[in-house]
């Protein structure tokens, strides 16, 4: 079983459409949660980190954590055609020295 | 401009034929580290290092070499590159591993085998 899954997509979504990614992970100690977006050919940037169960928002991005059920979420309100991309979930266990990092969602955004 | 940069950032080798892929970072961060991103499989970690002179394996360590001689630096050697090795390769760091939040990711290096 991968430590951390995603649905590979594509995922498409109409413009202005809200686009739902979601990610699961195995380690029950996982503690920290980040989304990184990869537009094709370039490395991954940050663009959302979450620690505590609930949901974190910031401008169109909404990260949403429940630990009970091992599952974290990304929701991109009012999508964009620049939104279009491949969106990675990364976690973390505190003992654990690295990141894990799903295999992505790649996202469209039609205009 | 704080960054990673990496060098080259395109690579078309031979089988057996020793390459290193450099990577220095200008922001005074302890930790940094190798991924390969292959097709379907993500990114995957080769090498981590904690801090000068602390380096550990990652999740797909064979057939890879790192060294962590000075905090800015942080090279990757292929000793005996082979066809399996032909892969995107991306270095990060970050101010040290409790704060991931601030990992900065090189530009990548599009290594090909033959």
């Amino acid at each position: 079983q991968k430590e951390v899954e995603q649905n590979s997509g594509p995922l498409s979504v109409p413009e202005g459409a809200i686009a739902s990614l979601n990610c699961t992970y195995s380690d029950r100690g996982s503690q920290s949660f980040f989304w990184y977006r990869q537009y094709s050919g370039k490395s991954p940037e940050l663009i959302m980190f979450i620690y505590s169960n609930g949901d974190k928002e910031d401008g169109r991005f909404t990260a949403q954590l429940n630990k009970a059920s091992q599952y974290v979420s990304l929701l991109i309100r009012d999508s964009q055609p620049s939104d279009s991309a491949t969106y990675l979930c990364a976690v973390r266990a505190p003992s654990a020295r690295q990141l894990t990092f799903g295999s992505g969602t790649q996202l469209t955004v039609l205009p | 401009e704080a960054q990673v940069t990496q060098n080259p950032r395109y690579l078309i080798t031979v089988t057996g034929k020793k390459l290193t892929v450099t990577c220095s970072q200008n922001m005074n961060h302890e930790y940094m580290s190798w991924y390969r991103q292959d097709p379907g499989l993500g990114l995957r970690q080769i090498y981590y290092s904690m801090n000068v002179e602390v380096t550990d394996k990652g999740d797909v360590p064979e057939g890879y070499k790192v060294s962590r001689k000075e905090k800015r630096n942080f090279p990757l050697i292929l000793e005996s590159p082979s066809p399996n090795q032909t892969s995107l390769y991306f270095c990060a760091s970050s101010p040290r591993l409790s704060k991931s939040y601030e990992q900065y990711f090189g530009p990548g290096t599009r290594l090909t085998v033959t």
